[in-house]
């Protein structure tokens, strides 16, 4: 299966922890996203890769969060410090370049509890 | 900012008969775009459907399809023939013309009764 990837699929951490996932895209999708995604509610857009690029950042909900996409491949979210409103599904989807209406195709998550 | 609204949190359709899910949005651009994703119950979240704003025929495919008004600034989706594998949570959302991230609403449990 050549779908987006997630891993872990589950996260069980303390509170004050740093914690990191991982996204693989699909294979020559460019284009990377991470939602956040809360119970009871749609996902919520945390930012965007273009290649390597971050294009869009200033959604991530505090600086305790970052992402990075070194090589235009995979991506990795961290949270630092983690509190337990952190407690989520993260997901991450990609998109083709030449997608002409931003479709988006999205992974399985990864879900955080924090305890 | 964009902002879509999905009045229903839960709906219920007898299998083989036809539900609508409703969704409104809210944006002052002249192009964009309108899909409706499907999660089922721990799965991945999937595309049901998209709609091209410049577009005024409504999307189909398959069992599904949209009616979408853009001057009232809605659009449902009908589902025809309910199956059991249709129960999921809906989501409608919305993205502008660019590659940004997707604008979605709180969702709609679809519940199929056989």
């Amino acid at each position: 299966d050549t779908g987006v990837s997630q891993d872990p699929r589950h996260k069980i951490t303390k509170r004050g922890q740093n914690v990191t996932f991982r996204c693989d895209p699909i294979s020559e999708h460019n284009r990377l996203y991470w939602y956040r995604q809360t119970l009871g509610q749609g996902p919520e857009f945390l930012t965007y890769f273009q290649n390597e690029a971050q294009l869009e950042k200033s959604r991530l909900l505090s600086d305790r969060f970052s992402a990075e996409r070194p090589k235009g491949s995979f991506s990795t979210l961290e949270i630092q410090r983690t509190e337990q409103g952190d407690s989520a599904m993260y997901l991450c989807a990609s998109s083709p370049r030449l997608a002409a209406y931003n479709e988006q195709f999205f992974g399985p998550g990864t879900r955080l509890t924090v305890l | 900012a964009q902002t879509v609204t999905q009045s229903q949190p839960e709906m219920s359709v007898q299998e083989a008969e036809t539900v609508t899910l409703s969704c409104t949005y809210d944006t002052s651009e002249s192009d964009y775009y309108l899909f409706w994703y499907k999660q089922p119950p721990s799965r991945q979240m999937i595309l049901v459907i998209r709609q091209e704003a410049y577009k005024q025929q409504n999307a189909t495919e398959n069992r599904f399809s949209v009616n979408f008004q853009k001057a009232a600034k809605s659009f449902s989706l009908k589902i025809s023939d309910s199956q059991l594998g249709d129960a999921a949570m809906y989501f409608c959302a919305y993205s502008g013309g660019g590659a940004d991230g997707l604008t979605f609403g709180k969702g709609t449990h679809l519940i199929i009764q056989p």
